[in-house]
């Protein structure tokens, strides 16, 4: 079975300042990872993936990630956090190896809270 | 291009209840899937069909169901409503639904139940 980890509910950062948002996997085969986010009373908003290739993948509006296969990691970054970055971040994973599977699994979500 | 039309935004009904909710996907996209969200369970999948039939179901039970016309468009039912059953229900397209490609969501249908 697939699941995915959060570890964090809240994560608070200064305008400007760099930002981390942590996600962990576990799948029996490999990943496909992607981050979503989510604004008050709005559905979710496609951020980037990961499928193959560069560890490194970049997305939307700035936002960066890292997939660590050792680690079971794929951490959303943003090198200077905006106010307007403020809302609900969701990491979800789908197994390569899950055959007929095509769920997303998603994390609980963290909430990212950037301070003027 | 239109996004993903997920109707009505809001609904209130009675317990005992059924409710229909209705997802238009992006043009051109033949994979719907359903998810439920709440604060205390987060984003739970329902189901997901491709060209009509449905190709994988969560861990809900059968007073969820769903279905998917000719022209991709999929509407899930909620039959026999409880309390419970209150969250915001989300619809996501994709292209083909391949495991690679990212899912486009609509802005959901908040269900309240009373």
């Amino acid at each position: 079975a697939q699941s995915v980890a959060q570890p964090e509910d809240q994560v608070n950062v200064a305008e400007g300042n760099p930002l981390t948002v942590k996600c962990t996997y576990s799948v029996s085969g490999n990943p496909y990872l992607f981050w979503y986010v989510q604004y008050p009373n709005r559905g979710l908003q496609f951020l980037l993936k990961y499928i193959t290739g560069d560890n490194l993948v970049k997305g939307s509006y700035g936002f960066e990630a890292e997939f660590n296969k050792s680690q079971t990691s794929f951490h959303l970054k943003k090198p200077s956090a905006l106010v307007s970055d403020s809302a609900l971040y969701f990491c979800a994973v789908r197994d390569m190896g899950g055959g007929s599977n095509y769920k997303l699994t998603f994390g609980k979500g963290t909430l990212l809270t950037v301070n003027p | 291009k239109a996004g993903v039309t997920q109707t009505p935004r809001y609904l209130i009904k009675t317990r005992g209840q059924q409710v229909t909710l209705s997802c238009s996907p992006i043009s051109g996209h033949r994979s719907v899937s359903w998810y439920q969200q709440t604060p205390g369970q987060g984003l739970q999948f329902l189901f997901e069909y491709f060209s009509e039939t449905q190709r994988n179901k969560g861990n809900f039970p059968g007073r969820f169901s769903g279905r998917q016309f000719s022209n991709s468009r999929s509407e899930m039912n909620v039959s026999t409503l409880e309390l419970g059953d209150s969250a915001l229900y989300l619809c996501a397209s994709s292209l083909q639904g391949s495991a690679n490609t990212e899912a486009f969501f609509g802005q959901g249908t908040r269900l309240t139940v009373v």
